[in-house]
């Protein structure tokens, strides 16, 4: 069966900080990748997708970056946080037929 | 464009009543429906989807939902619901602008549920 894993679980960085979150996938291949953000009192956004290797679209402008070194692995970066980072980020992996399914998330406070 | 509405940010309900969480949704084409739900500091959980055939669909811990095609709308609704079912319920479309998946969500319903 399918597991995705995050971590780390909990961050606690300083503003301008760098960040690097990273969410593994097993037992499937070549699965679509996506990052979300959840702020508080705010529903999900979409930040990334990849559909392959080295292939990264971002649905929003801001100060994050995705790379995708391995084919079920994904990574979600910045070289220096902002306050407005702060947030609940949530890693999922696609299904055939549109579904998504979520890793635990990492909760990271920016200080 | 398409776009998912939950209706109701908040639902409080007492244990063992009836609840439906209403989502009604805007798309020019068919689409795929689900509903997930979130307990607090978790990720979100595939409830049930809606892919094509039969218009009621019933998912895990006993929820069911039903697509209505004229209405536009995905109600999700359980006959009794229990303290344990109090979490955050996420309504989402499938987003058919390109092949990659994407989904687009609503902004959540809180359901409380009270003794």
């Amino acid at each position: 069966s399918q597991t995705i894993h995050q971590w780390p679980a909990t961050l606690v960085q300083p503003v301008g900080s760098p960040l690097s979150l990273e969410c593994t996938v097993e037992g499937t291949s070549n699965p679509n990748l996506y990052w979300y953000r959840q702020a508080a009192g705010r529903g999900l956004q979409l930040l990334f997708y990849s559909v392959g290797i080295g292939q990264i679209s971002s649905e929003v402008p801001q100060n994050l970056s995705a790379s995708r070194p391995q084919d079920r692995q994904f990574i979600l970066s910045s070289k220096k946080l902002l306050l407005s980072d702060s947030g609940f980020y949530l890693c999922a992996w696609g299904g055939v037929a549109y579904e998504q399914y979520f890793g635990p998330g990492t909760r990271l406070t920016v200080t | 464009a398409q776009s998912v509405t939950q209706l109701d940010s908040q639902v409080p309900v007492f244990e063992e009543a009836p609840v439906e969480l209403r989502c009604n949704y805007s798309s020019s084409v068919s689409v795929y429906l689900f509903w997930y739900v979130q307990y607090p500091n978790q990720g979100l959980q595939l409830l049930l989807k809606y892919l094509s055939g039969s218009t009621l669909v019933k998912g895990i811990n006993g929820f069911e939902a039903e697509f209505n095609k004229s209405q536009t709308s995905f109600h999700l609704r359980k006959p009794s619901v229990h303290i344990s079912d109090t979490a955050e319920y996420f309504c989402a479309v499938s987003d058919l602008r390109g092949s990659q998946g994407n989904l687009i969500f609503g902004k959540g319903t809180k359901l409380s549920v009270k003794p």
